[in-house]
Parts: structure tokens; C-alpha cells; sequence
């Protein structure tokens, strides 16, 4: 069965850090684009950051530009959410997902699996 | 950045009604658009990929259509499964942005 799973959500005080994690299973990991999306409980969907299977191309939203890092460990069937100081506007359910193509390099894809989610809270 | 827009952002409707949401681009976007719905507590699920074309094991009464700055998606007779929140996506660029949503409701 093709499944994501994040984990690693919390409660965190502003300008703290947290890291996300996603585990892959079901398919061929290293071969897809993978992102991650986020959503304030009641509202939409908002990207904030994509991933080349290999690595080597990354982009985010500006709003966590020099703030959070996406990364990949094609090793481990992992993607991973490095998110440092951290706003009370980045508390939302972080979801990770997985682009519809198999060996795509442009990345103009869309997102055909879908893990659950993970809530940030970042609150005093 | 490319700015998505959805209408209306909520519709009212009936069991077997034809319903259409409108989702426009801030620049051409070719047919890069994606189409998902979404239920409270749930993953997004896709539904239309590249403006069109029906993702596997989607119903063949959602239908996408559009290209360049304008997309409308349609659902020829609504189902009770299908009240929904749907949200487009375009996908020309390697930063995604998503349109504001459209909830259907029962009416």
C-alpha cells in the first residue's frame, strides 16, 4: 500500500525549532518529487515547500524562505521538515505529499498521495 | 509568484445539480492546473491533473477544462460523497500555489 506518514509535530514557543519527518512506503521513494503543504485548522491549503528526488533543487514559499529546510534521505524513504524560528503564523497541520509522475524532472507535476498530517502549534 | 483565484468561495446545491467552480490564474499557466478535494479531517485527494485529465479512479462526472489564465471545474451531477471543499493548484512553476477553496454545501 503507497502511504506517507508524518510525524513529529508539537507545541513549540516562538522562535523555537521543530523537525517533520514523512515516511514513505509503498512505492519507489527515490524516484518523485515530494512537498510539503500546510493548513490552519478552518482554512486552505498553502504550500510551502518542494524537493527533487534527488535532492538537488529545492524551493519554498517566501514566507519561510531562510527559515525552514526541506530535505531527503532516499536511503531511509524519508522527508524531512527542518523548521527553525518559528512564528506563531507557521501553527498549522504540516502535510507531506507525493507528485503524480514517476522520473519527472521538471517538477511541474501534481501531488496524487497524501500523508494525514502533523499539527505545529507555536504558542508561549 | 502566480496568484490563484476560486469562485465563489461557497455554492449551495442540490443532490444531482450540475455545479461549476471558476479557478484564475494571475499569468498564463498553460494547462498546468490541478484540481483536489478535500473533506474536514481528510487528505486532499486529486482529482484533475494538467487542466483535464482525470486522475485514476476519479469518477468520470468531474470534468476539468481550461488552459492559459482561466479553468473551470465541473461535476455534471452532484452526489452525496461530493460535498466537498475543491481546491486548484497550479503546477507551471516549481512554487506551487493553491486558489482560496470552494465549499459545497447542501443546499
Amino acid at each position: 500500500e503507497v502511504q506517507l506518514v508524518e510525524s513529529g509535530g508539537g507545541l513549540v514557543q516562538p522562535g523555537g525549532s521543530l523537525r517533520l519527518s514523512c515516511a514513505a512506503s509503498g512505492f519507489t521513494f527515490s524516484r518523485f518529487w515530494m512537498t510539503w503543504v500546510r493548513q490552519v485548522p478552518g482554512k486552505g491549503l498553502e504550500w510551502v515547500a518542494n524537493i527533487r528526488p534527488d535532492g538537488s533543487e529545492k524551493y519554498y514559499v517566501d514566507s519561510v524562505k531562510g527559515r525552514f529546510t526541506i530535505s531527503r534521505d532516499n536511503a531511509k524513504d524519508s522527508l524531512y521538515l527542518q523548521m527553525n524560528s518559528l512564528r506563531a503564523e507557521d501553527t498549522a497541520v504540516y502535510s507531506c505529499a507525493r507528485a503524480r509522475r514517476y522520473n519527472d524532472n521538471s517538477g511541474r507535476d501534481a501531488y496524487a498521495v497524501w500523508g494525514q498530517g502533523t499539527m505545529v502549534t507555536v504558542s508561549s | 509568484d502566480i496568484h490563484m483565484t476560486q469562485s465563489p468561495s461557497t455554492l449551495s446545491a442540490s443532490v444531482g445539480d450540475r455545479v461549476t467552480i471558476t479557478c484564475r490564474a494571475s499569468q498564463s499557466i498553460s494547462h498546468w492546473l490541478a484540481w483536489y478535494q478535500q473533506k474536514p479531517g481528510k487528505a486532499p485527494k486529486l482529482l484533475i491533473y494538467e487542466a483535464s485529465n482525470l486522475q485514476s479512479g476519479v469518477p468520470s462526472r468531474f470534468r476539468g477544462t481550461g488552459s492559459g489564465t482561466e479553468f473551470t471545474l465541473t461535476i455534471s451531477s452532484l452526489q452525496p460523497d461530493d460535498f466537498a471543499t475543491y481546491y486548484c493548484q497550479q503546477h507551471e512553476s516549481n512554487t506551487l500555489t493553491f486558489g482560496g477553496g470552494t465549499k459545497v454545501e447542501i443546499k
